[in-house]
């Protein structure tokens, strides 16, 4: 009963580069969460999605970055021309459904960029 | 603007006592509450919950209070392990108003268990 899967653990970017983060939910959660925690702050939501919908991205930096959760695969945040303060700790959270359930956490991706 | 406070943010308490940690919220529009256990280079793992339509909620050693009139609750662990030593986060979400289960967390606050 495999958890949240989150890929890579580790993500090193040069400015300028792009950054792909994966995240595979658990087995029959179709609701997906990404947050990032910057350094020594609390984690702060960016986007929810569910299956080939984006359903609330008001977290989400206005320029440069993007999620998608395709009809098949994981989801991917990507982040484009990295710039040295979006190195942070990227999490990716699924649920069920949005009832009373609490949401199960991946690893996280720690992205640096150099 | 913070909506979800972490006023402590370490605590330290030793082996066998309790463990209180407390945090308070803004927003009318939350009615659900978690509390989130996290290790370092790991991810949250959810500890427990409690819907706005509750004061208390207990499981095993982890209880968790709300008093939704001064928009503040506490998570009491009881007694307190050396494996408790963590960072614990507050999470709250609007989910049973519709706004889904996005959550806003707290700072966290650092605990440690001595022996």
């Amino acid at each position: 009963n495999a958890g949240v899967m989150q890929n890579p653990r580790h993500l090193v970017r040069r400015r300028g580069q792009e950054a792909r983060l994966r995240c595979s939910p658990m087995k029959g959660h179709s609701h997906v969460y990404w947050y990032r925690q910057l350094p020594e702050e609390g984690l702060k939501f960016m986007v929810y999605l569910q299956k080939e919908n984006i359903i609330d991205e008001s977290g989400m930096p206005k320029e440069r970055f993007s999620a998608e959760f395709p009809k098949e695969g994981p989801s991917i945040l990507r982040i484009q021309q990295v710039v040295r303060g979006d190195s942070a700790a990227y999490f990716c959270a699924s649920s069920p459904d949005v009832e009373l359930t609490e949401a199960f956490f991946g690893q996280g991706t720690r992205l640096t960029v150099v | 603007d913070q909506q979800v406070k972490q006023n402590s943010p370490s605590l330290s308490v030793q082996e066998g006592r309790i463990s209180i940690l407390n945090c308070d919220y803004t927003n009318s529009m939350f009615d659900y509450f978690l509390w989130y256990k996290k290790y370092p280079a790991e991810g949250p793992t959810f500890l427990i919950s409690i819907s706005s339509i509750k004061d208390k909620n207990e499981d095993g050693r982890f209880t968790v209070f709300l008093n939704k009139s001064a928009k503040h609750l506490s998570l009491h662990i009881v007694p307190s392990q050396p494996g408790d030593s963590a960072v614990y986060f507050c999470a709250a979400s609007p989910i049973l108003t519709g706004g889904g289960n996005k959550l806003t967390f707290g700072t966290g606050t650092q605990l440690k268990v001595e022996l």
